[in-house]
């Protein structure tokens, strides 16, 4: 089975400072990974994903995670903050096959707090 | 535009009643789930659906009902045994064989008074 450990609930940076979100994760199989970003009182939108090929995985708006399977890692990280990046972001992983069917598991969140 | 609908957004209801949450999605898909989110504690998984007329139970299924009766639609209905229903309900949508990437509607926010 796979389990998703998100190792900090909330990271306040201020704004135009680099970030760090982290993510580990552990399965015996080969595995799917992603990155969701939740605003308030809404859905949770698909970040980036790690199916296979590079290990290094970029969003449309400046966000890079990277696959690291000797520490079972995801870890997600921005450059430069905005204002507007203040969300909470999940990890998830999956696995390709198996009694899971293909189900994501989530992590707890981290809660990432922009201050200007 | 495709996308999943869930309704209503905010929903308040007395101890005791059961309430049906309305999940709908026009993106073809095969799967559909429901979570539900506390603060802190991510996402759980209360049913999801692989086909439809089956369903499978998640990890907090009790005091919740599902039904498959069309593909485009998945509705949850929180009955009175679910001791703590208060939580925000998120519904979900993928393609099966696929990579897992999950499609979420907007939520539903439900609070027991």
């Amino acid at each position: 089975a796979q389990s998703v450990t998100q190792l900090d609930s909330q990271v306040p940076v201020f704004e135009e400072a680099p970030v760090e979100l982290r993510c580990n994760y552990s399965s015996s199989v080969s595995v799917y990974l992603f990155w969701y970003v939740q605003y308030p009182n809404q859905g949770l939108q698909l970040l980036l994903k790690y199916l296979s090929g590079s290990t290094l995985v970029e969003s449309i708006n400046g966000f890079e995670a990277e696959f690291n399977k000797s520490q079972t890692s995801f870890h997600l990280r921005k450059p430069s903050v905005h204002i507007s990046d203040t969300a909470e972001y999940f990890c998830a992983v999956s696995a390709p096959s198996g009694g899971s069917q293909g189900n994501l598991i989530f992590g707890k969140g981290t809660k990432l707090s922009v201050k200007p | 535009d495709g996308g999943i609908t869930q309704s209503p957004k905010y929903l308040f209801r007395k101890e005791g009643q059961n309430v049906t949450l309305s999940c709908e999605q026009n993106l073809n898909h095969d799967a559909m789930y429901w979570y539900r989110q506390d603060p802190g504690q991510g996402l759980r998984l209360i049913y999801y659906s692989q086909i439809v007329n089956d369903f499978q139970k998640g990890d907090i299924a009790e005091g919740y009902s599902v039904s498959r009766e069309k593909k485009e639609s998945f509705p949850l209905t929180v009955t009175s045994a679910q001791k703590n229903p208060t939580a925000f309900y998120l519904c979900a949508s993928r393609t099966t064989g696929g990579a897992g990437e999950l499609f979420f509607g907007e939520g539903s926010r439900l609070t027991v008074l």
